[in-house]
């Protein structure tokens, strides 16, 4: 059974680096053409992509956030990490992990979410 | 970036009846193309990929359609449980979502 949790802060001030753990079950992220993303959902509005890590460790990034970004993997750990430098009060949102089993297509899996509130 | 544009925003549909939904991509993104739904404080669940190939334990009554820019979700006999908000999101081009289209009871 494919479970993903997320885990991190609630609340960070501007300004500040928010770091997000992604703790994945039931799969490897050794296994090949599998991927973890993270999606963000700010409330009441639609879902935005920020990025994705492959089996291979091949990364990609949202072309608008990319500077902000990076995502690394540690299979002995099963996790996934995101982290985001310089939070403004509109990176407010439910971040989102989640799986596919192909990489780079959609996602089958997705964690529970967690809100992250930016605000001083 | 490829945009994706879902209408209307808002059906109002009676239990038991058709719900057609509709998503345009700004360019073409051939058959890449997935459908989510998602309720009030939930993660979106995935409901169809590459157009129109169901995911595990969809029901029968989900079905995709189109080709290019222009896609179709159909629910064929809208049960209690299918009211909620659905998204579509195109992998051709990196990933977008569309900003998503809420279906409320008639």
């Amino acid at each position: 059974q494919i479970t993903l949790k997320e885990s991190g802060p609630t609340l960070v001030k501007p300004t500040q680096t928010l770091t997000l753990t992604c703790t994945l079950s039931g799969f490897s992220l050794s296994t090949p053409r599998v991927g973890v993303a993270w999606i963000r959902q700010p409330p009441g509005k639609a879902l935005e992509w920020l990025s994705l890590i492959y089996w291979d460790d091949d990364k990609r990034y949202s072309p608008s956030l990319k500077s902000r970004l990076t995502i690394t993997k540690d299979t002995s750990k099963n996790q996934v990490v995101l982290t985001m430098t310089n939070m403004d009060p509109v990176d407010t949102a439910t971040y989102y992990c989640a799986h596919s089993p192909d990489g780079g297509s959609s996602w089958d899996h997705w964690g529970q979410g967690t809100l992250v509130t930016v605000s001083s | 970036e490829i945009v994706m544009t879902q209408s209307p925003a808002t059906l109002s549909v009676s239990p038991g009846e058709r719900a057609t939904l509709s998503c345009r991509a700004s360019q073409s993104v051939d058959i890449n193309l997935a459908w989510y739904q998602q309720k009030f404080g939930q993660a979106p669940r995935l409901l169809i990929s590459g157009t129109s190939t169901r995911a595990t334990g969809i029901p029968a009554r989900f079905s995709g359609s189109g080709s290019g820019t222009e896609f179709t979700l159909t629910i064929s006999s809208l049960q209690s449980e299918d009211f909620a908000v659905y998204y579509c999101q195109q992998y051709y081009n990196w990933y977008t979502f569309g900003q998503g289209t809420k279906l409320e009871i008639k």
